[in-house]
């Protein structure tokens, strides 16, 4: 069974400061992988979606970088600000491409 | 872009009553949307696929007879919690993809039961 790992759990930044986000998973017949951002008692946003054929994808500040032949993911978000403050999910889809599997996420605190 | 409607955004119930959760497809057809659930300080699990015109498939330690997907058309799929319980207190979220396009979730429900 897909196992998804985000590391850190929580992580607290001044503002302005540049931070990568982790996420591991287990199984790397992927179909494709997903971040979304989840505001406290909210849905989701969709940021990045990559193609498990994909290495990275861009928007504005974030970049996520793909590498499935390791099971790893990472989020880098430039300058960030206090609105960036968040739980950042990464979630993997499998092979036929519509179920998810989440990781446990990363709480993120930006300080102004 | 894709836009996923789910209602009502919190209910609070009391126990032994049924709750309805509706999501729906705005701007285009699904014919499979997935129903999530995330207990408080934990990751979203997958409950159930929810197929247009068929049963649902049910994951692994999800009742069935205790939540109930129907979908009934290409834009809208129900989930309804039946005799809720306080242990059924969660963030249940629906979500619809678009093939390789992505997948839009819901803005979730919360639900309280009491």
């Amino acid at each position: 069974k897909q196992e998804v790992t985000q590391i850190p759990a929580a992580l607290s930044v001044p503002e302005g400061e540049n931070l990568v986000l982790n996420c591991s998973f287990t199984d790397s017949a992927i179909y494709n992988l997903q971040w979304f951002r989840q505001d406290p008692g909210k849905g989701l946003t969709s940021l990045l979606l990559i193609q498990s054929s994909q290495r990275e994808q861009t928007s504005g500040r974030l970049n996520a970088s793909l590498d499935k032949s390791s099971g790893r993911s990472t989020l880098y978000i430039a300058a960030s600000q206090p609105g960036d403050s968040a739980t950042y999910l990464c979630a993997v889809s499998r092979t036929t491409g519509n179920q998810f599997y989440f990781g446990t996420g990363t709480s993120l605190t930006v300080i102004p | 872009g894709a836009v996923v409607s789910q209602h009502p955004s919190w209910v609070i119930c009391k126990s032994g009553t049924s709750v309805k959760i509706e999501c729906r497809s705005l701007d285009f057809q699904a014919t499979t949307m997935f129903w999530y659930r995330q207990f408080p300080k934990q990751s979203l699990m997958l409950m159930a696929t929810s197929n247009e015109g068929s049963k649902a498939t049910y994951e692994q330690g999800v009742e069935k007879d205790k939540f109930l997907i129907n979908h009934a058309s290409l834009t809208l799929s129900t989930l309804t919690v039946t005799s809720a319980h306080p242990e059924d207190s969660s963030f249940y979220i629906c979500s619809a993809g678009q093939g390789t396009r992505g997948y839009t979730f819901g803005s979730g429900t919360r639900l309280t039961v009491v």
